[in-house]
């Protein structure tokens, strides 16, 4: 079964510095990845995923991961943060079987120093 | 134009109740989702649905009876509510099985 460990429940950075969210995986077939994003009292949305093809995905805001099969990886990077890149992430996998779904990790608190 | 929408967005109970929370989505996807999301923000899996079709039922309790009358609908009765079952629901869609999800805003449930 796959399972997504996400290093450091909370990362702070200062504004303009880089950030960087550690994802890393396990899965028994070739992954699927996605990094969501969650605004206080919102939603999860889509920020990037991973299907098949370029393992460097960008995604939106700025945002790009990319797919290390041999760490069994999946960071999200950013070169610069703004304060509005304050949320929570989650990083998540799905694998083709008969029971498709998409397990999410526990999730990672981004606070964006001005 | 909401793709995909929950209400109610809060509910305040007591133990014991019973309550419902509904779900659309105007998507055209073919797949529905309940997710769970704990006060420490994890989220779990509860239910899938594809084409009104039961696929995925987690160990969840008895209580919780997800049901899709089609396959623009998903709803969550809870039975018998426990303190525990406190949490933000969220209802997602999408257009293959484990795909992208589409998240609704969630629907806050507080227990008494």
């Amino acid at each position: 079964a796959q399972s997504v460990t996400q290093l450091g429940s909370h990362v702070s950075v200062s504004e303009g510095a880089l950030v960087l969210l550690r994802c890393n995986y396990s899965s028994s077939v070739p992954p699927y990845l996605f990094w969501y994003v969650q605004y206080p009292n919102q939603g999860l949305q889509l920020l990037l995923k991973y299907t098949t093809g370029a393992t460097l995905v960008k995604g939106i805001n700025g945002f790009e991961a990319e797919f290390k099969k041999s760490e069994t990886s999946f960071h999200l990077t950013k070169p610069s943060a703004h304060m509005s890149d304050a949320a929570e992430y989650f990083c998540a996998v799905s694998e083709k079987t008969s029971y498709d779904k998409v397990i999410f990790g526990p999730g990672t608190s981004l606070s964006v120093i001005p | 134009d909401t793709a995909v929408s929950q209400t109610p967005k809060y509910l305040v109970t007591q133990m014991g109740n019973d309550k419902s929370i509904k779900c659309e989505q105007n998507l055209g996807h073919d797949t529905m989702y309940w997710y769970k999301q704990d006060s420490k923000k994890f989220l779990k899996i509860m239910f899938s649905y594809n084409n009104k079709e039961l696929i995925i039922n987690e160990t969840v309790p008895n209580r919780f009876s997800p049901k899709s009358p089609d396959k623009a609908h998903l709803n969550l009765h809870i039975n018998s509510l426990e303190l525990g079952d406190s949490a933000v629901y969220f209802c997602a869609s999408s257009q293959v099985l484990a795909g992208e999800l589409f998240f609704g805003e969630g629907s806050r449930l507080t227990v008494l």
